[in-house]
This record gives structure tokens, C-alpha cells and sequence, in this order.
């Protein structure tokens, strides 16, 4: 059973330029987050997709947009990229029904964005 | 709003000592609390977690946390640690009840967790 899956697995761009990852949520899992970790730094909440709608967003501009496919899997979309989005992205995906607390997030291994 | 506050950046032991990690959270609404481990090059695998019920929690790998409602602490403690527990460490919140249940963590900053030979 695989569990969730991101790609690419390291990513380089220049500032100005667009960057679009991708996530694969574990099967059976329909709740796709995203958290972007800069380095030395604990994980912070971009946004979650649940029935292919944006349903909770952190404190990100709108330069970060989203989507959620029909078979659950995701895309994180950074426009107009800054030196300062140079993180490791994560996705983690859940079971819905139940609540975070008997359906826990489970976490892929991220994409390492570079801006230069 | 919720925070999390991790109050060792770095904790180095040796091996087959005992270690706790400290973590202590603000939060207006009641919350659930987790403990994740970080390797090298890797996402987060969940090692406990605090629903309700008992406040001692144990997890895997010989981990355990204990909820500590008026301290508003979860620290994290493994009796005897080993090599391959050198990892980062980072406790999470979210809350538990009505329209804001959807899982959105907050992390703390993380503690890294140096096991010595």
C-alpha cells in the first residue's frame, strides 16, 4: 500500500518564474494539506482540499493556489516565486469522517524548492 | 489561535540514557496534541498522539508524552534512547471541536534530538 507521493522530489527555479508540485494522497485518503517548512523550521499550513474545493487556508498571499483532481491527488501552484519560498513543501493527506483525531495526517517527503 | 512552543532547539544525550522534550501550548479551544519525528530527507511520521482519556499516551518506538492540562505541556520521554532515535522532533496541535476540526496542524519549531555514542 503506498503511501502519499510527491513530485518532483527536488525542484530549482529563479525568482519571477512558476512552480507547480504534486501529491498523491495514501489510498482511501480524500484530504490533501499542504505545509511548506522553511529551513530549521517547524511546518506551517498553506491550505486543505477536500471535494475538490479549497476548505481551510493558513496565512499565505495568493500567490499559492491549489487543486484537488477527482481521484483526490493535488497540485500546489507558486506564482511569481521569491527567494523566501525556498522550502521543503509537504503533503499530507487523510481520511475524512471521524475528525484529524481518529483519521490522522499522513505525510509524504516533501518536494525541496530552490530559488535562486 | 493556537501556538505551540518547543523550549530545546537541541538536545543532545547519550546513548541508552533517558530524554524528554519539552512542549508547551496556547490554545482558547480545547485541542488534540501530537508528536511527530522528522529523519533526515524525510516527511513526518506520527509517533503519538492525544485525544482524550488517559493523559499518558505511549507511541511507537518505546516513546511516551504526558498531557498535563493546567501546565498546558506534552512533553515527550523515552527511557533509553538509541542511535537511531537522532532525528527532529516536532509537537503539533489542532482543534478539537466544531468548524475548525479539519486537521490543519500548527507545529512548534522543532527539537533536534542528538544521540551521542
Amino acid at each position: 500500500d503506498a503511501g502519499v507521493t510527491q513530485s518532483p522530489t527536488h525542484l530549482i527555479k529563479t525568482r519571477g518564474q512558476q512552480v507547480t508540485l504534486r501529491c498523491s494522497p495514501k489510498s482511501g485518503h480524500d484530504t490533501v494539506s499542504w505545509y511548506q517548512q522553511a529551513l530549521g523550521q517547524g511546518p506551517q499550513f498553506i491550505f486543505q482540499y477536500y471535494e475538490e474545493e479549497e476548505r481551510q487556508r493558513g496565512n499565505f498571499p495568493d500567490r499559492f493556489s491549489g487543486h484537488q483532481f477527482p481521484n483526490y491527488s493535488s497540485e500546489l501552484n507558486v506564482n511569481a516565486l521569491l527567494l523566501g519560498d525556498s522550502a521543503l513543501y509537504l503533503c499530507a493527506s487523510q481520511r475524512s469522517g471521524g475528525g484529524i483525531g481518529n483519521q490522522p495526517q499522513h505525510f509524504g517527503d516533501g518536494t525541496r524548492l530552490s530559488i535562486l | 489561535a493556537q501556538s505551540v512552543t518547543q523550549l530545546d532547539s537541541q538536545v543532545p544525550v547519550f546513548e541508552e540514557a533517558p530524554v524528554e522534550l519539552r512542549c508547551n501550548y496556547s490554545s482558547s479551544v480545547s485541542v488534540y496534541l501530537f508528536w511527530y519525528v522528522q529523519y533526515p530527507n524525510q516527511g513526518l511520521q506520527l509517533l503519538l498522539k492525544y485525544l482524550s482519556g488517559s493523559t499518558l499516551v505511549k507511541g511507537i518506538n518505546g516513546f511516551e508524552a504526558e498531557f498535563n492540562k493546567s501546565q498546558t505541556s506534552f512533553h515527550l520521554r523515552k527511557p533509553s534512547v538509541h542511535i537511531s532515535d537522532t532525528a527532529e522532533y516536532f509537537c503539533a496541535v489542532t482543534p478539537s471541536r466544531g468548524s475548525s476540526n479539519t486537521g490543519k496542524l500548527i507545529f512548534g519549531q522543532g527539537t533536534t534530538l542528538q544521540v551521542k555514542p
